[in-house]
Parts: structure tokens; C-alpha cells; sequence
């Protein structure tokens, strides 16, 4: 059973450009949660997802990011015209129920804005 | 706003000592206290979890004690091992939250051998 699966593992974006950060998750997980991490810095959390709906996404920045998790296919984290303050690691992380406290993280993608 | 955060930025110890990493916590209606260990360039990954009503918790090198009293959530690992080197978050979640799992900033464990 493969773990939770991110992609790219490393994106470098210039400034304005859209980046498309991709999250599968582990078999039979229909929940899936998107992170930012700065440097030195804890998890931020962003979005709840959950197969075709958003849950809960108080942590979204209210312009130019967005999250989808289609019945069919991983979830996207989108940002589009990006800034240098977007850099950071994004993780996203699954679990096979709501309140399972034993969610499973992938490696996460380190997003470069120049 | 409700914040889970951490005493010390660093903790360094030597090869077989115990190593106690402690985290305070503010929102008074989490459920579940987690303790996640993220190695430099990876994910966090889950150590043990704690639900609200319990007092201690113990698994495999690694006991968590939770204090509701004084909000106050402790990692233990005996005999640290160089591999026990990475930076430990605590994190909370709680029914209101969608169980989603709250951040502290972390703490960094040293090993030396």
C-alpha cells in the first residue's frame, strides 16, 4: 500500500505564473488535508477535503489559491499568479476517517518562487 | 486565537538519555493531543496520539503525559537513539475543528552520539 504520493517534489514558478501542486492519497483515504510550511515554521493548515467537497477551508488565503478533490484523480492544490511569499513546502495528508487523529503525510512539495 | 505552542526551540541530548519534550496548549475543548516527528527534507510523521480524558499514554520508547490542569502535553522518548533526531511538533484536534490537526511551531531534538 503505497503512502500518501505528492507531486512535483520541487517546483520553481516565476513570479505570476500558476503552480498546480498534486496530492494522491493512500488507498481507501477519502479525507485529505493541504498544509504550508515556512522555514522554521510549524504546519499551517489550509483546506479539508473531502471526495467531491470542501469541508473546511478557514486556512485558504481568500484570493488566487484553490483545492479540489474530484471523485476520480488527486487532489490539486492551485495557486495561481504566484508571489514570492508563496515559497514554502505544501504537505498534504490522508486519513480513512473524519476525527482519525493518525493522518498520513507525504513528502511535500517545495514550491520556489523567483 | 486558540494556539498550540512549545517551550524550547531545541533540545539537545545524548545518545541514551531520555529526552522529554514538552507543549502547552491554550483551547480547553481539543479532544485529541498528537505528536508528530518530521525529518529534515520529509513529511511529519505520526508518534502517538492522547484523547482529552486520559492522563498518560504509553507506546513503543515513547509515553505521552497530558496535564488539563495546567495545559500542558510532554513527550517522552527513553534511551535516545541518534535516528530520534528531527524536529517534534505537538498538534491538537477537537470535534468543533472538524478534527482538523493544529500545529505548534516545534521542537528541535539533537542526538549525540
Amino acid at each position: 500500500n503505497a503512502g500518501v504520493m505528492q507531486n512535483p517534489r520541487h517546483l520553481v514558478r516565476r513570479r505570476g505564473q500558476e503552480a498546480r501542486l498534486r496530492c494522491s492519497p493512500m488507498k481507501g483515504h477519502s479525507h485529505v488535508y493541504w498544509y504550508r510550511q515556512l522555514p522554521e515554521e510549524g504546519l499551517k493548515f489550509m483546506v479539508y477535503l473531502q471526495k467531491e467537497n470542501i469541508i473546511d477551508e478557514s486556512g485558504m488565503p481568500k484570493e488566487r489559491f484553490s483545492a479540489e478533490f474530484p471523485k476520480e484523480g488527486p487532489s490539486i492544490l492551485r495557486i495561481q499568479q504566484v508571489v514570492r511569499g508563496d515559497s514554502a513546502a505544501y504537505f498534504c495528508a490522508s486519513s480513512p476517517l473524519r476525527g482519525n487523529t493518525e493522518a498520513f503525510f507525504g513528502q511535500g512539495t517545495r514550491l520556489t518562487v523567483v | 486565537g486558540e494556539s498550540v505552542g512549545l517551550h524550547l526551540p531545541t533540545l539537545s541530548v545524548q545518545e541514551g538519555d531520555n529526552s522529554i519534550i514538552n507543549c502547552a496548549y491554550s483551547n480547553s475543548a481539543s479532544d485529541y493531543f498528537i505528536w508528530y516527528k518530521q525529518e529534515s527534507g520529509k513529511g511529519p510523521q505520526f508518534i502517538i496520539d492522547i484523547r482529552s480524558n486520559m492522563d498518560k499514554r504509553q507506546g513503543q520508547r515513547v509515553t505521552v503525559l497530558l496535564n488539563k490542569t495546567v495545559k500542558h502535553l510532554s513527550l517522552q522518548i527513553a534511551a535516545t537513539q541518534p535516528g530520534d533526531s528531527a524536529v517534534y511538533f505537538c498538534a491538537e484536534s477537537s470535534s468543533g475543528g472538524s478534527y482538523i490537526p493544529t500545529f505548534g511551531r516545534g521542537t528541535s531534538l539533537i542526538v549525540h552520539p
